[in-house]
């Protein structure tokens, strides 16, 4: 089946520092990504939708600057949360486009120091 | 918008024992109605689907039933074992346009004891 690969799995890093997060599509062409953050005990938060070739769509509330995704390729999205802190700490998770039956990434927990 | 309003847990059963979930939603429309899996430090992975009204999703002995009269689609297992432990998350896809962006549910957290 289609298979999402996410890394790095866990990530520490000191804060004022970029963190870069990248999910591949192993065995198909994901032309829509979706990028969620996950706040302990709570739901799946939609960050952004990203696809090939064109600029991402932010959901309201997210800064855009402050978490650039790129998707250059059909198979490789990635997220990178610039001048990090601690309140960025949080589980990452992309997904791939719904056409695959929504393949999930299996996360990145991020941790700001 | 779209809402998915599921019940607060932690759940902890026992082995064997009746599992129900609840899930209830806000729509326009049609949508199509998602549970997901998610085990300790994994990604979320899709437990089973119904796509219109009566549907009926089953997968590894879970099942859910899509009721638009009640606007709700609640999880069920008749036996539930410790290998089911994990956080399920109840989804809807919005059936307007290019929509394809899930609105999950805040997570239940299961815990089956031996």
């Amino acid at each position: 089946g289609a298979v999402v690969s996410q890394h790095p799995s866990r990530v520490i890093c000191k804060s004022g520092t970029s963190v870069k997060i990248e999910c591949r599509s192993l065995d198909f062409q994901a032309t829509t990504m979706f990028w969620y953050r996950q706040f302990p005990k709570q739901s799946l938060m939609l960050m952004a939708t990203s696809n090939e070739g064109s600029k991402a769509t932010y959901e309201q509330g997210v800064e855009k600057d402050k978490f650039l995704i790129n998707h250059a390729s059909l198979t490789l999205s990635t997220l990178t949360v610039t001048s990090a802190h601690p309140e960025d700490s949080s589980f990452y998770i992309c997904s791939a486009e719904p056409r695959r039956g929504y393949t999930f990434g299996s996360g990145t927990r991020l941790t700001v120091v | 918008g779209d809402s998915v309003t599921q019940m607060e847990g932690p759940v902890t059963l026992s082995e064997e024992a009746f599992l129900t979930i609840n899930c209830t939603y806000t729509a326009t429309g049609y949508p199509s109605l998602f549970w997901y899996v998610q085990y300790p430090g994994e990604g979320l992975q899709l437990l089973l689907k119904a796509t219109k009204a009566d549907d009926k999703g089953s997968n590894k002995g879970f099942e859910a039933t899509y009721r638009k009269e009640t606007t709700s689609f609640h999880l069920e297992k008749g036996s539930v074992q410790v290998s089911d432990s994990a956080v399920y998350f109840c989804a809807l896809r919005g059936s307007g346009g290019s929509n394809y962006k899930l609105t999950f549910g805040k997570g239940t957290l299961l815990t089956v004891n031996p």
